[in-house]
């Protein structure tokens, strides 16, 4: 009941496009749900968070979309560029449980 | 403002020893979390420490691992008598009180075991 699934393992997608990665939890009790970005050899940078109180949150060229009835939440990335490309990971939190949940991971690239 | 720091950035040992992770926490925070990263996998919890206590160490295996967070000084994230299964990535994480969801993490220690 703490997982958190994240899809996919691995997408591609042309400079300026829009890149997606979507995640389900089964957890009800998840308070709030950050994404990070991870470049090789560095560690986890906090991009974007929301609480389940809202549907969606905008920073930039981030997104996140939160869906609480379906338990997924989703990260678009408008415009996306070269320097985008990394890895993304969402987790959850929540108070009675310390410690962040995180999804497998999404390795992204983005072609020039 | 610096952020979470950690030491050594790389760390490579011979099975049956011993292997020291520092963390020093960003300036203000008062949580300490310990996540370790298998290559092409996520942040698996280990432990959660405030000063001198140890809060939740639900994620950290019984034998040969241990963390301490003391009042002075950086935490330790300790593993005695390392295997070849130990090699991963290990990332602190540090949180400011009430906001432990916000958790900003170190560039992590890579632990090689020969």
């Amino acid at each position: 009941q703490q997982q958190v699934k994240q899809s996919p393992q691995s997408l591609i997608v042309q400079k300026g496009g829009i890149s997606i990665i979507n995640c389900a939890y089964e957890n009800t009790a998840f308070d709030y749900f950050p994404w990070y970005q991870q470049f090789p050899g560095k560690g986890p940078a906090l991009l974007i968070a929301i609480r389940p109180d809202v549907s969606e949150k905008k920073e930039g060229r981030f997104t996140i979309s939160f869906n609480k009835s379906a338990k997924q939440f989703s990260l678009h990335i408008m415009d996306s560029q070269p320097g985008d490309s990394a890895t993304y990971f969402c987790a959850a939190f929540n108070n009675a449980g310390n410690m962040l949940t995180f999804g497998g991971g999404t390795r992204l690239m983005v072609k020039p | 403002n610096a952020g979470v720091m950690q030491n050594p950035r790389h760390l490579v040992r011979r099975r049956g020893q011993e292997a020291r992770l520092r963390c020093s926490p960003m300036k203000g925070h008062s949580h300490v979390y310990w996540y370790r990263q298998l290559p092409e996998e996520g942040l698996k919890f280990m432990v959660y420490l405030q000063k001198e206590n140890i809060i939740d160490e639900s994620g950290m295996p019984k034998e040969r691992f241990s963390a301490e967070f003391p009042k002075e000084g950086p935490s330790i994230l300790r593993i005695q008598q390392v295997v070849r299964g130990d090699s991963a990535a290990y990332f602190c994480a540090s949180s400011p009180l009430g906001h432990g969801g916000e958790q900003f993490f170190g560039p992590g220690t890579r632990l090689t075991v020969l």
